[in-house]
């Protein structure tokens, strides 16, 4: 099956600063590579996601960034505010089933 | 319209008593899928329906966990004989066949004691 790895469990950065969180797949058959913001007892839900056919997408701050070779994706967040304060889950999948990542607990420090 | 429903919002229970939880999804939503969440970790996936094909069972972790899925809407996950260990948040998803965006209800927090 599918392993999804997800780094760092934790980051903190100062207000206006970017972040970037990294997830790996192993499944070479993972066509959809979605992201989750939870915030603290709340639903996951979803902020940006991605396919295999496209290498970037960008949603306002947000953007995601996809290698299919190297079976990696990454979330980077810029000029970050302090309700980006949240956990947040990368998945890998295709429509019948998905695979999420530890999760990375962002801090944005004002 | 209304979003994923899920009941109880909190179960408290005592060991080796059986559990029911109940996932209604959003109308027209024909994939559904069950994940838990222990504390401070990721999701973990237990089991998908899509329509009327037979669901995924996979990620089921043992022989004490069943769910089922009444009409092609709402789901039932049951836990039989609870241990200490099925003690998490289980969350519900649904989404729209061809489309991968799942929506999640707000869980269930279940309390083994």
């Amino acid at each position: 099956g599918e392993n999804v790895e997800q780094h760092p469990s934790t980051l903190s950065v100062q207000e206006g600063d970017s972040a970037v969180i990294k997830c790996t797949y192993s499944d070479s058959a993972s066509n959809y590579f979605p992201w989750y913001k939870q915030e603290l007892g709340k639903r996951p839900q979803l902020i940006i996601d991605i396919r295999s056919n496209v290498g970037e997408k960008k949603d306002q701050r947000i953007a995601v960034t996809l290698n299919k070779t190297a079976k990696h994706f990454s979330l980077h967040i810029t000029e970050t505010q302090p309700e980006d304060s949240a956990v947040y889950f990368c998945a890998a999948g295709n429509f019948n089933k998905f695979y999420f990542g530890s999760g990375t607990k962002l801090n944005v420090k004002p | 319209g209304a979003g994923v429903s899920q009941s109880p919002s909190n179960k408290v229970t005592e060991k080796g008593k059986d559990v029911e939880l109940r996932c209604d999804p959003i109308s027209g939503h024909t994939a559904l899928y069950w994940y838990r969440q222990s504390l401070g970790q990721g999701l973990e996936f237990l089991i998908y329906f899509q329509g009327n094909s037979a669901p995924d069972k996979s990620g089921l972790p043992s022989d004490r966990f069943s769910a089922e899925r009444t009409g092609g809407s709402v789901s039932t996950l049951t836990i039989q004989r609870t241990q200490q260990e099925d003690s998490a948040v289980y969350l519900c998803a649904s989404s729209f066949r061809g489309e991968n965006e799942q929506y999640f209800g707000p869980g269930t927090r279940l309390t083994v004691t």
